[in-house]
């Protein structure tokens, strides 16, 4: 079975420019999670989707970031324009069930310049 | 709100031994999970051992066990025989029985080293 697929692993931007991670949950997950991670922290959630509906997002700065999940698979986020802040690595995570652990992808890491 | 605290940022094993990774979390909910996951310099957060707050019987998987103290509201994770690929971060999470796949909450983690 194929894990959660991120991409990119590593993006490079200059501040004041957009940018947008791209993720593929699990086969059969109908729940999708986002979650951004500064250094030295834990991860924390941007913004989850049961399907195709955004079910909490409310710690998404909605200003500046925005998400879709198209057709309930994949799941697209994006940043615009970044600042430099917003350096951090973005993981994407699926479920099945509320008893299990999440899947985890491998995560972007975004730096802005 | 729930919060998951994680206080030693680093600690360092000799292979083969035994060492104990401290957690600690407040919620005023009766029914829940509480989760280890290992990050690798990979950055894949994976799965360690899972713990439903009604059960009174620690987990274990191998040679990860836990200490959950549902009065105190500790969750230690204890890892036997230590091994140069266990070196990583590791994170206590926390999340909610009630709410289909409600959110996980995670403390900062905690750097493992393991000494050859």
């Amino acid at each position: 079975e194929a894990g959660v697929v991120q991409s990119p692993r590593y993006k490079i931007i200059e501040k004041k420019q957009p940018v947008a991670f791209w993720c593929n949950p699990i086969s059969g997950h109908n729940t999708l999670y986002w979650y951004r991670q500064n250094l030295g922290q834990g991860p924390e959630l941007l913004i989850r989707y049961e399907n195709e509906e955004a079910v909490d997002d409310s710690q998404l700065p909605k200003d500046r970031f925005s998400a879709e999940r198209l057709k309930g698979v994949d799941s697209t986020l994006k940043i615009q324009p970044a600042e430099l802040g917003d350096s951090a690595v973005y993981l994407c995570a699926s479920s099945f069930t509320r008893r299990d652990g999440y899947t985890f992808g491998s995560g972007t890491r975004l730096t802005v310049v | 709100a729930q919060t998951v605290t994680q206080s030693q940022p680093e600690m360092s094993v000799q292979e083969a031994e035994t060492v104990t990774l401290s957690c600690t979390y407040d919620t005023s909910e009766s029914d829940y999970y509480l989760f280890w996951y290992k990050q690798p310099p990979s950055r894949q957060m994976i799965l360690v051992i899972r713990q439903e707050a009604y059960k009174q019987q620690n987990a274990t998987e191998n040679r990860f066990s836990v200490n959950f103290q549902k009065a105190a509201k500790s969750f230690s994770l204890k890892i036997s025989d230590s091994q140069l690929g266990d070196a990583a971060m590791y994170f206590c999470a926390y999340r909610i029985h009630t709410g289909a796949n409600s959110k996980l909450t995670f403390g900062k983690g905690i750097t493992l080293s393991v000494r050859p």
